[in-house]
């Protein structure tokens, strides 16, 4: 089994507003990532978890804000975004440091900031 | 400067006509190299991890190689359903976060 889960697939919501994305993997991996894709673009790296722990912050506006509950569940907390973090928000897991292997994709929450 | 690029951007064949697609990296030290197909509006799908000059997998129609600074990907007699962005990603030095290529699109016409 390779899947990585989320959900929503899609989401709409307005700059007030306090939602969460949700992301599941049950391979035993040890790396959480999410990414943020705006249209045809690759995949921008936002946060890593490794072990549960926040490893990397790639500078990201605190209006995003990540957390890691358990080894197989990720979330992001978004609040307060503006229409220019519309984009597609891709959670990937891979076994994680010293472990030279491919990262695994979920399919992805389409996010709609109005 | 990009340390993985892609080429072509873009890419249009007729269905039948093979064609390759290329990934290069500029720094040493890489540790594996994968390949991804991405359709629009989903998440990439993983295709092949490569670790060592001369590897080569194959799946399907795709045929991915390695040498010392470059991937290819050979589509053979691709299919309209071939049609999507596929995207490489490479692990350099110590790092186990795999670093992307801007993609090629490929739209194969029927």
């Amino acid at each position: 089994d390779t899947e990585v889960t989320q959900t929503p697939k899609h989401l709409v919501m307005g700059m007030t507003n306090k939602k969460s994305l949700k992301c599941e993997q049950h391979m035993g991996h040890r790396a959480m990532y999410w990414y943020k894709q705006k249209a045809k673009k690759p995949p921008e790296l936002m946060f890593v978890y490794s072990y549960e722990k926040l490893s990397i912050n790639e500078s990201v506006p605190s209006r995003f804000s990540p957390e890691c509950p358990n080894s197989s569940l990720l979330n992001l907390h978004l609040h307060a975004l503006q229409p220019e973090d519309s984009a597609l928000y891709l959670c990937a897991s891979s076994q994680g440091p010293a472990r030279d292997t491919e990262a695994f994709f979920g399919q992805g929450t389409r996010l709609t900031v109005v | 400067e990009d340390q993985v690029t892609q080429s072509p951007e873009a890419l249009r064949l007729q269905e039948g006509e093979s064609s390759s697609l290329n990934c290069s990296y500029t720094v040493s030290g890489l540790r594996g190299l994968f390949w991804y197909r991405q359709d629009p509006g989903k998440g990439p799908e993983f295709l092949f991890t490569l670790y060592s000059a001369g590897e080569e997998k194959e799946k399907e129609r795709l045929k991915a190689t390695l040498t010392k600074k470059e991937s290819f990907l050979h589509i053979t007699a691709p299919k309209p359903e071939d049609s999507a962005t596929y995207l490489c990603a490479v692990l350099l030095g110590g790092s186990y976060i795999p670093t992307f290529g801007r993609g090629t699109s490929l739209i194969v016409h029927p």
